[in-house]
């Protein structure tokens, strides 16, 4: 079956490190997004993608990079210039730039520090 | 600026009751609406969505949601909630004729079902 597959499910940072998570689809879908969520926050996009070798930053970018060297794949990485990541952290792509698609979902990465 | 507003933050119902979710958003024109449910450490699961025609629209697990352009809102409602009703939901938006087919959520609304 199609899907969005996250991992690790939980990831610990240590101070001063840069952790990355993964993001993979086999949906054949062009966008993906990168979404931070904490307690009675909802989800604050972080970066989406369009396209491949094309990002853009979402509102609450600072401390995180990505890539999207293949249409698959979202890396997100945690750099140790955000001073607070504790959260989860959810993935999300859809289908071209229609509007209507909805965006589908992984199962997010709990990052925790140390 | 855009924005989508969920008022409930927590609301607790017993099992068979009616529900009734409230999502209101602003914008400049009616956006795509959204609405999606989140079990705990889960990722979002669509529910139902709404473009245009009928304002009633159906969803899957029972839900519909009513539009209603004049008071903008998007309510999400179901006539007996079950107790694996338990979970957050998220209203989202969507601007109309997007290309950069980003979503904005709403805090969301944390459902407690007692038994």
């Amino acid at each position: 079956d199609g899907g969005i597959t996250q991992s690790p499910k939980y990831l610990f940072r240590k101070e001063g490190q840069n952790v990355t998570l993964s993001c993979e689809q086999n949906l054949n879908h062009d966008a993906m997004y990168w979404y931070r969520q904490d307690p009675g926050q909802g989800l604050r996009l972080i970066y989406y993608s369009q396209i491949v070798n094309d990002f853009q930053k979402g509102d609450i970018a600072e401390g995180y990079s990505v890539s999207r060297e293949k249409k698959e794949s979202f890396p997100l990485t945690v750099t140790s210039a955000q001073k607070n990541p504790t959260a989860f952290y959810l993935c999300a792509s859809s289908a071209p730039r229609t509007g209507k698609q909805p965006q589908h979902f992984g199962d997010g990465t709990r990052l925790s520090i140390l | 600026a855009q924005s989508v507003t969920q008022p409930d933050i927590h609301i607790t119902v017993s099992e068979g009751a009616s529900l009734e979710l409230r999502c209101n958003y602003s914008y400049g024109a009616t956006p795509y609406l959204f609405w999606y449910v989140q079990s705990p450490g889960q990722g979002l699961q669509l529910l139902l969505k709404y473009f245009s025609g009928d304002t009633l629209v159906q969803g899957i697990k029972g839900f519909e949601a009513e539009f209603k352009r004049s008071q903008s809102s998007f309510n999400l409602r179901k006539p007996s909630v079950h107790w694996s009703d338990a979970a957050e939901y998220f209203c989202a938006v969507r601007a109309r004729g997007s290309t950069l087919g980003r979503l904005y959520f709403g805090r969301g609304t944390q459902l407690t079902v007692w038994p």
